[in-house]
């Protein structure tokens, strides 16, 4: 597709509960970075992707987050044992390499956590 | 401990008129602005940017104004359109990649037609 694509892009889910959030950034873009914006906060970043490698995790919030990339395309962050804080919009963006410092995001993830 | 502050939640401004959003920093190690534009149920599209060697930055019409003694950029939007009426959020980058983006709360821009 044209721009970064996300699903769902509505998930709510029961405490507890593991998800997984998809990303499929511009075809090209070897970065890929996932922020989240709770409400009532900016974006927060959570990780960085270059290629399939993440050099920088530095803002995932607790052990219970993750995320890969393969074939240095797609992307999922999964949330384990989901809680209530974790209810958020979760949004991927994507560059073409790490020098853009504009990215281009997709559409996000809402995530409610009951 | 928010580095990038958008203290106006909320701007409502006549068709026509101009619109000035503002955005305050804390980190003096900034030197890349950007401004996001952001509709409902879509995700934020870079508006403009601005770098610390500059003090003004004009796109049709979109001018950012950095005032770095003062930590201070303000978005203006001259003339507003209802088109306009979204959510506006300030980032702030002392490196460069959007892993090194800080972003303030975001204001919500309403142009009454």
């Amino acid at each position: 597709g044209a721009g970064v694509s996300q699903s769902p892009s509505n998930k709510v889910t029961e405490k507890g509960k593991d998800v997984e959030l998809r990303c499929d950034p511009i075809s090209g873009h070897t970065a890929l970075y996932w922020y989240r914006q709770s409400l009532g906060q900016g974006l927060e970043f959570l990780i960085y992707f270059q290629g399939n490698s993440a050099p920088d995790k530095s803002g995932l919030p607790s052990d219970r987050f993750s995320a890969e990339r393969t074939g240095g395309s797609v992307s999922t962050l999964t949330i384990q044992r989901t809680q209530q804080e974790d209810s958020a919009v979760y949004l991927c963006a994507s560059s073409l390499n790490q020098l853009n410092t504009e990215a281009f995001f997709g559409q996000g993830t809402r995530l409610t956590v009951v | 401990d928010q580095q990038v502050k958008q203290n106006s939640p909320s701007l409502s401004v006549q068709e026509g008129r101009i619109s000035i959003l503002n955005c305050d920093y804390t980190n003096s190690m900034f030197d890349y602005f950007l401004w996001y534009k952001k509709y409902p149920a879509e995700g934020p599209t870079f508006l403009i940017s601005i770098s610390s060697i500059k003090d003004k930055n004009e796109d049709g019409r979109f001018t950012v104004f950095l005032n770095k003694s003062a930590k201070h950029l303000s978005l203006h939007i001259v003339p507003s359109q209802p088109g306009d009426s979204a959510v506006y959020f300030c980032a702030a980058s002392a490196r460069t990649g959007a892993n090194n983006l800080f972003f303030g709360t975001g204001t919500r821009l309403t142009v009454i037609p």
